[in-house]
């Protein structure tokens, strides 16, 4: 099952622009990750951040974690051509597995 | 190697025919999961070793798939009597530790068509 659930399923933007994606999810967790994915095959990792943390940037990509409305939210500032990709949040509990979403496919327009 | 290598890279096979997919983890990466994700879906969850302890199966869809991880290395995931739905990409993650803390790195992936 589902863990962790994206919104919006889609979204276009123009170059330059910040994007905005969020996911939502249902049980405790130890963390959360972000991962792009392009062309439908590997997965690559962009950032994780623990249960006690609140926000973390890495470079473009700024993320956010509420744990009390279980939820994080994906920024990307000044976007790029590059930048379009699907991007899924996962989530791990104490079990050490981890479960994705169904992602979010954004298109940055030229 | 430097990453998660998978093979094949794509298989195409006949409905009811078994097939084997194989994952090189990350040299020391004691952890390794399996996903599937069909088209324009996310991942689903099948199956995750982590060092020596029994595998979590949870996530294998039917008796028809099971998988395996020799020396704490090398996994291969074996889809027997494959059917039409079982066509997707099967993605190999491996990690350093399977716990908090550690993000995963992916395989390539393998496309799997049954016709």
């Amino acid at each position: 099952s589902q863990q962790g659930e994206e919104d919006p399923q889609a979204l276009s933007i123009q170059e330059g622009e910040n994007a905005t994606m969020n996911c939502s999810y249902k049980t405790s967790i130890n963390n959360l990750q972000w991962y792009r994915q392009n062309s439908g095959r590997g997965l690559v990792h962009l950032i994780l951040i623990r249960s006690n943390e609140r926000e973390k940037h890495s470079g473009r990509l700024r993320v956010t974690l509420d744990t009390s409305k279980k939820s994080s939210s994906l920024l990307i500032t000044a976007s790029r051509a590059a930048d379009t990709a699907s991007y899924f949040c996962a989530t791990s509990n104490r079990d050490d597995k981890i479960i994705f979403g169904k992602g979010t496919r954004l298109h940055i327009l030229p | 190697g430097a990453g998660v290598s998978q093979s094949p890279s794509n298989k195409v096979t006949e409905k009811g025919k078994d097939v084997e997919l194989r994952c090189d983890p990350i040299s020391g990466h004691t952890a390794l999961y399996w996903y599937r994700q069909s088209l324009g879906q996310g991942l689903e969850f099948l199956i995750y070793f982590q060092g020596n302890s029994a595998p979590d199966k949870s996530g294998l869809p039917s008796d028809r798939f099971s998988a395996e991880r020799t020396g704490g290395s090398v996994s291969t995931l074996t889809i027997q009597r494959t059917q039409q739905e079982d066509s997707a990409v099967y993605l190999c993650a491996s990690s350093l530790a399977g716990g908090p803390g550690y993000g995963y790195t992916f395989g390539s992936g393998t496309r799997l068509t049954v016709v």
